[in-house]
């Protein structure tokens, strides 16, 4: 893998539902992978950053795991709601470098 | 905490002028900042790395002459599009970059919406 995929592009989910989706990265020259959600017209909020194969890291609702060695990590949204509705993005790289990104999961909550 | 702001946040202007974008950390000081720019159904893409006090680094295929930047100070960077031309229509985000023990995060701005007529 040489770029950041994401996938699903888009996903409908029925409220209350649970879901997640995938990122892929290159796992070589790792770093740190870095998850954001993005609303529109609202700046990216950093959700989590992991830099340790077998990492789990959650905030409320949202967990995220980490797999180094194959370049995944999944994102899990647990009992979704209306507010839950954003893009979230996926991105490698970072410290004093930038970040590569994928094009994001466009996610939409239907009450 | 670690707000960003950009501004403006949407601009359209002739092709042939210049524009400026503004990025400032409000709570914090950043030596480094970052700008990408996001073409429709695309990925953000970074374009270039700046730092406090020197010259900033560009992406290979970002022109430099045409994109300038400057970082004067720690809570300010700017981005200044030279002679516009249509094809530089795009969104425009930066970040800065704040370290915090173990992990380190980049804080992104709302972004600018440029459109060169």
């Amino acid at each position: 893998i040489l770029n950041v995929e994401q996938s699903p592009q888009s996903l409908h989910v029925q409220e209350g539902d649970s879901t997640n989706f995938t990122c892929s990265f290159p796992s070589s020259n790792f770093y740190a992978l870095h998850w954001y959600r993005w609303e529109t017209a609202k700046s990216p909020e950093a959700l989590f950053v992991m830099t340790l194969n077998g990492d789990e890291k959650k905030k409320g609702r949202i967990s995220a795991t980490l797999n180094t060695k194959e370049g995944y990590s999944y994102l899990y949204i647990k009992g979704s709601q209306p507010e839950d509705s954003a893009t979230y993005l996926c991105a490698s790289g970072g410290g004093a470098d930038g970040l590569t990104f994928g094009k994001g999961t466009h996610l939409i909550i239907q009450p | 905490g670690a707000v960003v702001s950009q501004h403006p946040s949407w601009v359209i202007c002739k092709s042939g002028t210049s524009v400026k974008i503004e990025c400032r950390s409000l709570d914090f000081q950043a030596t480094t900042m970052f700008w990408y720019r996001q073409f429709p159904k695309q990925s953000l893409m970074l374009m270039a790395t700046s730092n406090e006090g020197s010259k900033a680094t560009y992406e290979q295929g970002v022109e430099k002459d045409k994109f300038l930047i400057n970082h004067a100070s720690l809570t300010l960077s700017t981005l200044t599009v030279t002679s516009a031309h249509p094809e530089d229509s795009s969104f425009y985000i930066c970040s800065a970059f704040v370290t915090s023990g173990f992990t380190d995060t980049q804080y992104f701005g709302p972004g600018t919406r440029l459109t060169v007529l």
